[in-house]
C-alpha cells in the first residue's frame, strides 16, 4: 500500500467550470475525511466519510460543493462553478475508525481559478 | 475552533533539541494531545500523542503538564528537514467507538538554521 493518493496533483481551472478530485485511501481504513487548505492556515474540515455514508458536512461545503464515496472505497470531490475564493490545496485523510493517531493525508490537490 | 495556542513561529539550530509548547487551558479529561506537522507542499504527518503520561517515539518525545493544560514537542536534535508547520490537537480518542475529526490551528512554523 502506497499511502492515499490523490488526483490530480495541480488543476487550473476556468471561473464558473466545475472540477473533480480523486481521494483513494489506504485499503484498510474505514473512515475518509476531506479537509480544505489556503495559504498560510492550517486545514479546515469539510467531510468526512465512515464506509459509504457522509457522516458530517462542515458549513464551509457550500451548496456548489457534493462529496461522494461510493462503495466505501475512493471518493470524489466536486467543486460546481468554481470561485476565484476556491482557489486552495484540498487534502483527503484515511484512519481506521477509532484511531485519532491514524491519521494518513495525501499530499493533495492545489486548486487554482483564474 | 481549534481548542490549542501556539507561537506562530520559532527558530532552531541545526542539531539542537527543538521544544514547541502548546497551551490547551481547556482540555478535558478524556481529550488527548496530538501532533501533526506539515513539511510544504506535503499533507500532515503524525508525529505523537498523549493523554497525561510523558510519550517517546523515534520522531519525538511529549511533555504534558500535570494539569494538563500545556504541553511541549521536543524534537531532540533537529534536522533541516524538521523545517515545517508543527500543529497542537486535543480531541477525545473516540466518539461512540467512532474517531471524530481533527481541528487544526495555524501552528508553529519551525524553521531549522544551519
Amino acid at each position: 500500500d502506497t499511502g492515499v493518493s490523490q488526483d490530480p496533483r495541480h488543476k487550473i481551472t476556468k471561473r464558473g467550470q466545475n472540477v473533480t478530485f480523486r481521494c483513494d485511501p489506504i485499503s484498510e481504513h474505514n473512515r475518509l475525511y476531506w479537509y480544505r487548505q489556503t495559504l498560510g492556515q492550517g486545514p479546515e474540515f469539510l467531510t468526512y466519510f465512515q464506509n459509504e455514508a457522509q457522516l458530517e458536512k462542515s458549513r464551509l461545503l457550500s451548496d456548489r460543493f457534493s462529496a461522494e464515496r461510493p462503495k466505501g472505497s475512493f471518493s470524489t470531490l466536486e467543486i460546481q462553478r468554481t470561485e476565484q475564493g476556491d482557489s486552495a490545496m484540498y487534502l483527503c485523510a484515511s484512519s481506521h475508525d477509532w484511531a485519532g493517531y491514524g491519521y494518513t493525508f495525501g499530499s493533495g490537490t492545489r486548486l487554482t481559478v483564474v | 475552533d481549534a481548542k490549542t495556542t501556539q507561537p506562530p513561529s520559532m527558530d532552531c539550530a541545526e542539531g539542537r533539541a527543538a521544544n514547541l509548547p502548546c497551551n490547551h487551558s481547556t482540555i478535558s479529561g478524556n481529550e488527548y494531545v496530538y501532533w501533526y506537522r506539515q513539511i510544504h507542499s506535503q499533507g500532515p504527518q503524525y508525529i505523537i500523542h498523549g493523554l497525561k503520561n510523558n510519550e517517546t517515539n523515534e520522531m519525538a518525545s511529549l511533555i504534558i503538564t500535570e494539569d494538563r493544560k500545556s504541553s511541549t514537542l521536543i524534537l531532540p536534535h533537529a534536522t533541516l528537514r524538521d523545517t515545517a508547520v508543527y500543529y497542537c490537537i486535543v480531541r477525545v480518542a473516540t466518539v461512540n467507538n467512532q474517531g471524530g475529526k481533527l481541528i487544526f490551528g495555524q501552528g508553529t512554523e519551525l524553521s531549522v538554521k544551519p
